[in-house]
Order: C-alpha cells, then structure tokens, then sequence
C-alpha cells in the first residue's frame, strides 16, 4: 500500500525567510510524485511533476526535489501570497490513482 | 479556470434527501475522478473512470453511487448521508498515457448535511 507523509503539518514563516517542506514516500514502483498548492474552500492547483530521483524543478519562488525516499518543496524568500496548504501525491504502478499526504499549511506573515 | 467546472459550489441536504454533484471537464482528458476532502484528514480517492472502466475504493459506502456517461461528464449520487458526510467533494481529470498522469482539480462542492 501506498503511503505518503508530509511534514511540518504547519509552518509559520516570516516574509522573506526561507524554507523547505517534506514529503516522505513508499511506493510500489514510482510512476510520478506531484505537488499541488491549496488555498482555502477551493481544489487543488497542480504545482510540479518528478519522475525520478535527482530530479528537480523550479517555479516562481518554489523549487521541488525528489530522492529515492523523499521529496523537498523549497520556498525561496516568501511572499504573503505563498500561504496556503501544500500537498504531495505518489502513483504508484497499481494504477491511476493518487496517493494524497496530509498536507503542510504554510503561513507567511509580512 | 482550471478546465474542470464543479455544481453546485455549496450544498446543503438532508439526511432523506437526493441529490447528484455533477463534474465537467473540458481538457480533453480520458480519466475522471472523485475526492473527499474532510478536515484534517489527506485526499481520499472514492471513485475513478479510467478509459470508460470504473474502479472503486471498496470502503466507500454504497448510499455513494457515481455515474460517467462520457469521457467528459461525471456525477456523484447521493442519497439518505449521514452528517459525517460533510466534506469538500473534489472531483478531477488527467489523461491516461505513459509518464503524464498529473490530476487537474475542479473547485470542488462542500456538502453539509444536516
């Protein structure tokens, strides 16, 4: 059975200050870890695909990692507009479906 | 926009009532899912049609009932829920080939039942 564990649950961060968000994954065969944004009331915002280790992406102030156990959301300088609810999703060789974690809510005070 | 429109964005039902979500999407996409989102609690997969296959979470109980009459309709049935039933109900798309799988989201519909 997939699994996904993300840490912190919640993250107070002050305008500017940098930081990393945590998703710790076991997957039968990793087809693809996914990163999406969340803000209040409303669906998730896909964010970054990784398909195999070593591999990272960029956008904006956020630049996703991804080893063998685990993948690393880096926030660069933060913005106010950057709070909200991140989430990670494994899919594993069992088929379509995501496997969700629990999310990390990031807070960012000016 | 994200090219996956939910209905109703709030619903609130009673325990006796029917009523059905109803979910769109207009990327053209071949695999349509449903979501609970409940407080504190990850994603939950419910329900997915994937080339016109349906496959099912097993724990999800049966007063649940989804229907996909094409590749891009899907609907969520309900009908006699229970108040733990209240959640975010999200519904999302991708396209089914080989290594580009990422699952677009609609806006989601909260239900309260009351």
């Amino acid at each position: 059975e997939d699994q996904v564990t993300q840490s912190p649950e919640a993250l107070r961060l002050q305008e500017g200050e940098s930081s990393s968000l945590n998703c710790s994954y076991t997957v039968s065969g990793l087809r693809g870890l996914f990163w999406y944004r969340q803000d209040p009331g409303k669906g998730p915002e896909f964010l970054f695909t990784l398909y195999s280790a070593g591999e990272e992406k960029e956008k904006e102030r956020l630049k996703a990692t991804l080893t063998k156990k685990e993948s690393f959301l880096h926030i660069t300088a933060p913005k106010p507009e950057d709070s909200a609810t991140y989430l990670c999703a494994v899919q594993g060789n069992a088929g379509n479906m995501l496997t969700f974690g629990g999310g990390t809510r990031l807070m960012v005070k000016p | 926009e994200t090219g996956v429109t939910q209905t109703p964005r709030h619903l609130v039902m009673g325990m006796t009532n029917k009523k059905s979500l109803k979910c769109e999407q207009h990327l053209g996409h071949n695999a349509m899912y449903w979501y609970k989102q409940s407080a504190k609690k990850p994603l939950e997969l419910m329900f997915v049609y994937s080339l016109e296959e349906r496959v099912e979470n097993n724990s999800v109980p049966s007063r649940f009932s989804p229907e996909c009459p094409n590749s891009s309709h899907l609907f969520l049935h309900l009908h006699t829920l229970q108040p733990e039933d209240s959640a975010l109900y999200l519904c999302a798309s991708s396209q089914v080939v080989l290594g580009d799988t990422e699952a677009f989201f609609g806006q989601g519909t909260r239900l309260t039942v009351v």
